[in-house]
């Protein structure tokens, strides 16, 4: 069964700054990961599929990349909205759709 | 818009099953995959498994089991049923339904959630 690590588990940043959140496979996923983002008592909200692709409505500084085992999800400048738990999911041709453990954005 | 609520108990006893409903609003019921996914207090989410509407189904492995999907499209409407439940099965658990677009887009669909709470 694929594993999926994201690092770190907590970053503590200021809004406005840049953030990178890593997500890496234990097998290869080709290009198929998904992002979501999870706020308190909120359902997750999908961010990006297939790795880079941002899903309907998601601002423009919130972007995905990477192949294979390693992808990063990038934002660009941080809004107070963008604080939050954000979650990796394998995505590829077969489930279990696993997700990750979650890195914690926190304000600094 | 699409709409998905989740329905049934939220308490359920020990050994016994957890029976949840999730209700589809303002979308196809043939056009979109249909899942389960729930998440322990404090916890991180955790994929259970989902089904089509012509009830092909795939589960985690970790939980398939003692785990049952069904989907009933004429009342616009799928379940999830867990047996032989523990305290480790208390979570809040989300429907969801995904769909992907000729476009290349991806539809993307969670209910709010419901608390089930496993106790005796």
């Amino acid at each position: 069964e694929i594993v999926l690590t994201q690092s770190p588990a907590t970053l503590s940043l200021s809004p406005g700054e840049r953030a990178t959140l890593s997500c890496r496979a234990s097998q290869s996923l080709a290009g198929y990961l998904a992002w979501y983002q999870q706020k308190p008592g909120q359902a997750p909200r999908l961010l990006i599929f297939d790795a880079s692709k941002r899903a309907t409505g998601i601002p423009a500084r919130f972007s995905g990349s990477g192949s294979g085992t390693d992808f990063t999800l990038t934002i660009s400048s941080l809004e107070p909205e963008d604080f939050a738990i954000y979650y990796c999911q394998q995505r590829s041709t077969w489930p279990p759709y696993i997700f990750g453990q979650g890195t914690r954005l926190e304000i600094k | 818009q699409v709409q998905l609520q989740e329905s049934g108990p939220g308490l359920v006893k020990p050994s016994e099953t957890l029976s949840l409903t999730c209700f589809v609003s303002g979308a196809s019921i043939s056009s979109y995959y249909w899942g389960w996914i729930r998440q322990s207090p404090g916890k991180g989410l955790e994929w259970i498994g989902q089904i089509y509407y012509s009830g092909s189904t795939n589960f985690s492995p970790s939980l398939k089991s003692r785990v049952t999907m069904s989907i009933d499209t004429s009342k616009k409407q799928f379940s999830l049923r867990l047996s032989s439940v523990t305290d480790a099965d208390t979570a809040v658990y989300y429907c969801a339904g995904w769909r992907w677009l000729q476009t290349g887009d991806l539809l993307d669909y969670w209910g709010q959630g419901t608390l089930v709470t496993v106790s005796s």
